[in-house]
């Protein structure tokens, strides 16, 4: 059964300080992995998207790393800010059958910033 | 980046009565919308699979007849929430694939539907 499983669930770290965020999967055959971030309220935004080949992605303090031989994947936030609080979601797509493609969706890791 | 407008973003509604939410993308034709449910604190559920100018694909256990999706154009579909009821209050989200893309999928705003 293709899954996704994040950890921890939840995260609490001071402003400033770096995180990493943990995703496990299980999705075959795989196409891509991606980092969406869900403020409260909102809908997800893409941070990082990886194809089988890429191993590390980074957008601003935000770096993604892949590795597809143990089908793990990290976020790791470097120099933490307030408006990074939110919730962090590791999302799987299944490879495409046709013009159709399934996306896995991880439970998430809300993380939250404190000054 | 591309832009994926939903409106509206929050919306009430009497027990019974219909609503409709709309999603749009601005700069791009979107072959393909998905429509997606949240509950608090879960992840999203993905409900429909909606391609233009033809019938979406629900996920098990959605009622086709309860949530209609249209999605007459490529830069537009709507899911019409029939006759709510209030566990139908929920968060509902649309996202859109670019035409000829297969990876990248731009998520609106979301709506906030309370039925009272």
């Amino acid at each position: 059964k293709n899954q996704v499983e994040q950890s921890p669930q939840s995260l609490i770290i001071l402003e400033g300080k770096n995180c990493t965020l943990q995703c496990n999967y299980t999705v075959s055959p795989f196409s891509n992995l991606r980092w969406y971030k869900q403020d409260t309220g909102r809908g997800p935004v893409s941070l990082t998207i990886m194809t089988f080949s890429e191993n590390t992605k980074s957008n601003g303090r935000y770096t993604a790393t892949l590795d597809a031989d143990t089908k793990q994947s990290s976020l790791h936030i470097t120099a933490s800010q307030l408006s990074d609080s939110a919730s962090y979601i590791c999302v799987v797509s299944e490879k495409p059958r046709g013009s159709n493609y399934q996306l896995i969706w991880g439970a998430g890791t809300k993380l939250i910033i404190k000054p | 980046g591309a832009v994926v407008s939903q409106h509206p973003s929050r919306v009430i509604c009497k027990s019974g009565t219909s609503v409709k939410i709309e999603c749009r993308s601005l700069d791009f034709q979107a072959t393909t919308m998905f429509w997606y449910r949240q509950f608090p604190k879960q992840s999203l559920m993905l409900m429909a699979t909606s391609n233009e100018g033809s019938k979406a694909t629900y996920e098990q256990g959605v009622e086709k007849d309860k949530f209609l999706i249209n999605h007459a154009s490529l830069t537009l579909s709507t899911l019409t929430v029939t006759s709510a009821h209030p566990e139908d209050s929920s968060f509902y989200i649309c996202s859109a694939r670019i035409w000829g893309k297969n990876t990248e999928a731009f998520f609106g705003q979301g709506t906030r539907l309370t039925v009272v």
